[in-house]
């Protein structure tokens, strides 16, 4: 079993819908959780990350976690053409290593 | 946010010629840096990781002697593919962290290498 599970999609929405993006991991001593957004053909580029359980809202983004059930969610509302990308979890333990951690990432279209 | 810049982006080599990419962070000094493949529709795969100074860490199943690892200054690391074969056409990712703030983790564009 892979340390982060996440569905690979893809995903389509139509513009303006509320996108709920998902992860699941196993290891327990994952502290920091991470979002990515992938352009194709382009490094990941670092959306917002989270440390233990809650929530954290940048704008149109809302991370949340909860690590009782290990469950990571990005929800992006109002969400625009521009939001298209893949858009990858990822966690790291943060004791002394920061080293990643990613699910396979999830291929969001947003339609006009 | 920081910027870490990576090249070649792209490039194209024939079987049993060697490859050399850099990674550089242009505003921070990054103590570690970490070197990616991703392979269409799949996540990053961590390849190897390097401190300033040290020899890098490779994760299993990654060989040493094929994938050349130099992290000689704390802005620049680079990765040679040696003796390139079509299997090793991929894309790669480097990333840099300052170790300051260990939750950002800068990526650069990345590499499409393609062997032929």
């Amino acid at each position: 079993q892979k340390e982060v599970e996440q569905d690979p999609g893809p995903l389509s929405v139509p513009e303006g819908a509320i996108v709920s993006l998902n992860c699941t991991y196993s290891n327990s001593a994952f502290q920091y959780f991470m979002w990515y957004r992938q352009y194709s053909r382009k490094g990941p580029e670092l959306l917002m990350y989270t440390y233990s359980s809650g929530n954290k809202e940048d704008g149109r983004f809302t991370a949340q976690v909860d690590k009782s059930s290990k469950y990571i969610s990005l929800f992006i509302r109002d969400s625009q053409p521009s939001d298209s990308a893949t858009y990858l979890c990822a966690s790291f333990s943060g004791a002394g290593s920061y080293q990643l951690t990613f699910g396979k990432g999830t291929k969001l279209s947003v339609i006009p | 946010g920081a910027v870490v810049s990576q090249h070649p982006s792209w490039v194209i080599c024939k079987s049993g010629t060697s490859v050399k990419i850099e990674c550089r962070s242009l505003d921070f000094q990054a103590t570690t840096m970490f070197w990616y493949r991703q392979f269409p529709k799949q996540s990053l795969m961590l390849m190897a990781t390097s401190n300033e100074g040290s020899k890098a860490t490779y994760e299993q199943g990654v060989e040493k002697d094929k994938f050349l690892i130099n992290h000689a200054s704390l802005t620049l690391s680079t990765l040679t593919v040696t003796s390139a074969h079509p299997e090793d056409s991929s894309f790669y990712i480097c990333s840099a962290s300052s170790g300051r703030r260990g939750t950002e983790a800068f990526f650069g564009q990345g590499t499409r290498l393609t062997v032929v």
